[in-house]
């Protein structure tokens, strides 16, 4: 109950196409979604999160799309850049735990 | 704002000995640390989570006595690894949540970990 399922593991986009991932959760006492972009070599940086109060929140390129009732949210990247190309991880917060459940992550690359 | 650092980014060791890895929180006062470790093409591994003053929760199958977690404020923790062997290899990486948000997590750069 505590999994995040995260799919696809890898994905490959045009230059200016749109890059979805899509992630999963059973535990229904998540309360906040982060999306985490990772390059080769770095830590993850926060991308952009959601709470379940809100169906889509949208920063730039990067759309988070949330549907409470099937227990599922994606990551919409518009216009997709080959600077883009990275591992996404999905998480989810909440419950009684302090903790980050992470995804098994995307690896996107964005051909030119 | 939100800035986590690591140090060092990078060590080398040989096996046996300890290595240190520093996390510290620049520009904000963190109510709990993270400690997690990365395999290639893996997702993140969550060893431990400590707060400032108490004693540091491992996560099962995490030894306590081989990774030592100190956080003596709340802008710095401290993750040991003692006895290293090849086998600690890893990508260990830190992150912390603040007082106003802390289902928000703040990832340090990552310290690379090679054990000979």
């Amino acid at each position: 109950q505590q999994q995040v399922k995260q799919s696809p593991q890898s994905l490959i986009v045009q230059k200016g196409g749109i890059s979805i991932i899509n992630c999963a959760y059973e535990n229904t006492a998540f309360d906040y979604f982060p999306w985490y972009q990772q390059f080769p070599g770095k830590g993850p940086a926060l991308l952009i999160a959601i709470r379940p109060d809100v169906s889509e929140k949208k920063e730039g390129r990067f759309t988070i799309s949330f549907n409470k009732s099937a227990k599922q949210f994606s990551l919409h990247i518009m216009d997709s850049q080959p600077g883009d190309s990275a591992t996404y991880f999905c998480a989810a917060y909440g419950g009684a735990t302090n903790k980050l459940i992470f995804g098994t992550g995307t690896l996107l690359a964005v051909q030119p | 704002g939100a800035v986590v650092s690591q140090h060092p980014s990078w060590v080398i060791c040989k096996s046996g000995t300890s290595v240190k890895i520093e996390c510290r929180s620049l520009d904000f006062q963190a109510t709990t640390m993270f400690w997690y470790r990365q395999f290639p093409k893996q997702s993140l591994m969550l060893m431990a989570t400590s707060n400032e003053g108490s004693k540091a929760t491992y996560e099962q199958g995490v030894e306590k006595d081989k990774f030592l977690i100190n956080h003596a404020s709340l802008t710095l923790s401290t993750l040991t690894v003692t006895s290293a062997h090849p086998e600690d290899s890893s990508f260990y990486i830190c992150s912390a949540n603040g007082r106003i948000s802390t289902d928000t997590q703040y990832f340090g750069p990552g310290t690379r970990l090679t054990v000979l």
